[in-house]
């Protein structure tokens, strides 16, 4: 069974246009997070939700907007993509704040 | 900011040797956890150390941490291809965990 699944797994899309990444954990957790990981491999955190609620918004353009619809589904929307968006974005959760358990991973190409 | 820093930032190894990877972080904090993440895969946890712990078991693993040197070691004993994969460490409690930029390890069959 799949913890944490996110889809799609690769978006290939043209600079301007807006997209949009699903998340669902069936684990339980009360807690669901945005990633970001760079061509260098390098990952950083985006936001954090908690019980639906925005926790932490790590200073990201606010042409990406996420959204909770309840406690099991985190997607995250990105308005006028641009090329440096270009990039791996993982969704996450965790209970309690526990552990985290990550998805596969979407990757965003913006040409 | 970056928290943790691994160390190296590539290691390649023949399969049955040992690896060792080293992670320096720079504020206080209350565990450190070692995640692993297999190419084009999500990271996967793998073991957690709390700041009043010197070492830790699990399987192959064996993890140090050392808090007056803000340093932590990960080592895989008798590596195995499928050991093949990126490691981070990562601080900060999971509601904001902070990773490094990882080191990546190839274990050649």
């Amino acid at each position: 069974d799949t913890a944490v699944s996110q889809t799609p797994k690769y978006l290939v899309t043209q600079m301007g246009n807006d997209k949009s990444i699903k998340c669902e954990q069936n684990l339980g957790h009360d807690t669901m997070y945005w990633y970001k990981q760079d061509s260098k491999k390098f990952l950083k955190i985006m936001f954090s939700y908690n019980n639906k609620e925005l926790i932490i918004n790590e200073t990201v353009p606010n042409r990406f907007s996420p959204k909770s619809p309840d406690k099991a589904h985190l997607n995250l929307h990105i308005n006028s993509l641009e090329l440096g968006d270009s990039a791996v974005y993982f969704c996450a959760s965790s209970q309690a704040y526990s552990t985290v358990h990550f998805g596969n991973g979407t990757r965003l190409t913006v040409t | 900011s970056q928290q943790g820093e691994e160390d190296p930032q590539a290691l390649s190894i023949q399969e049955g040797e040992n690896a060792t990877m080293n992670c320096s972080y720079k504020t206080s904090i209350n565990n450190l956890q070692w995640y692993r993440q297999n190419s084009g895969r999500g990271l996967v946890h793998l073991i957690l150390i709390r700041s009043n712990e010197r070492e830790k078991h699990s399987g192959r693993l064996r993890v140090t941490l050392d808090t007056s040197k803000k340093s932590s070691s990960l080592l895989i004993t008798a590596s195995r291809a499928a050991d093949t994969a990126s490691y981070f460490c990562a601080t900060g409690g999971s509601e904001k965990l902070v990773f490094g930029k990882g080191t990546k390890l190839t274990v050649n069959p």
